[in-house]
């Protein structure tokens, strides 16, 4: 069984470009997760998806943040226009109901 | 306030002895779910043990062990008989309530096996 994929695994921009990250989670899983880690500190939550439908995005750091999933399947992410402080690690992570979260090997995002 | 603490930025153990890494959390829920993950230099995030908030005895799973003390709010993860393959970057993580919801993370341990 394939697990949860993301790309790209690394990108790097410039301030004020756009970037589209992709997480393609473990097929069946309704639950997906978004997060990010920014050098030297914790994994933090930005939103959770079921299904289609988003039941929590209160992590979002701003409006340059947006997320969607479009027939439930996979997601993207979407940084526009980037800033320096978006640079770090973003994890996507799926589950199914009542079980543990499968994390992705992360897209590492550089803004320059 | 910090959900969840790890206090040890990085730790160093000899290959075959046992290490303990630390972990505190911080919840008034009183149904939650602790979860430790490794992270190797190849960036995934690999699932190691759980342990629920109502379980009474500490969850275990091959080489790892998790020293689970509620009155504490502690949650260490014990790795016995340590491999070289073991070095790696280690979280700590809670989930509180419902089973779908977020998880908070700890800032993480890196350990570092010595052979």
């Amino acid at each position: 069984e394939a697990g949860v994929t993301q790309f790209p695994s690394h990108s790097v921009i410039e301030k004020g470009q756009t970037v589209t990250l992709r997480c393609d989670p473990i097929s069946g899983h309704d639950n997906l997760y978004w997060y990010r880690r920014v050098m030297g500190k914790e994994i933090k939550f930005l939103l959770h998806f079921v299904k289609e439908s988003k039941q929590d995005e209160s992590g979002m750091p701003n409006n340059r943040f947006l997320a969607e999933r479009t027939g439930g399947t996979y997601s993207t992410l979407k940084v526009q226009p980037a800033e320096l402080e978006d640079s770090g690690v973003y994890f996507c992570a799926s589950s199914l109901v009542g079980a543990e979260q499968f994390f992705g090997p992360g897209t590492r995002l550089t803004v320059l | 306030a910090q959900k969840i603490t790890q206090t040890q930025p990085g730790m160093f153990v000899q290959e075959k002895e046992a290490v303990t890494l630390d972990c505190t959390y911080d919840t008034s829920d009183p149904s939650y779910g602790l979860f430790w993950y490794k992270q190797p230099s190849s960036g995934e995030m690999i699932f190691l043990i759980y342990q629920g908030s109502y379980d009474q005895q500490n969850a275990t799973e091959g080489r790892y062990s998790l020293n689970f003390q509620k009155a504490r709010k502690s949650a260490n993860l014990v790795i016995s008989a340590s491999q070289l393959g073991d070095s790696a970057m280690y979280f700590c993580a809670m989930r509180e309530g419902n089973t779908g919801n977020q998880f908070y993370f700890g800032t993480g341990t890196s350990l570092t096996v010595i052979p």
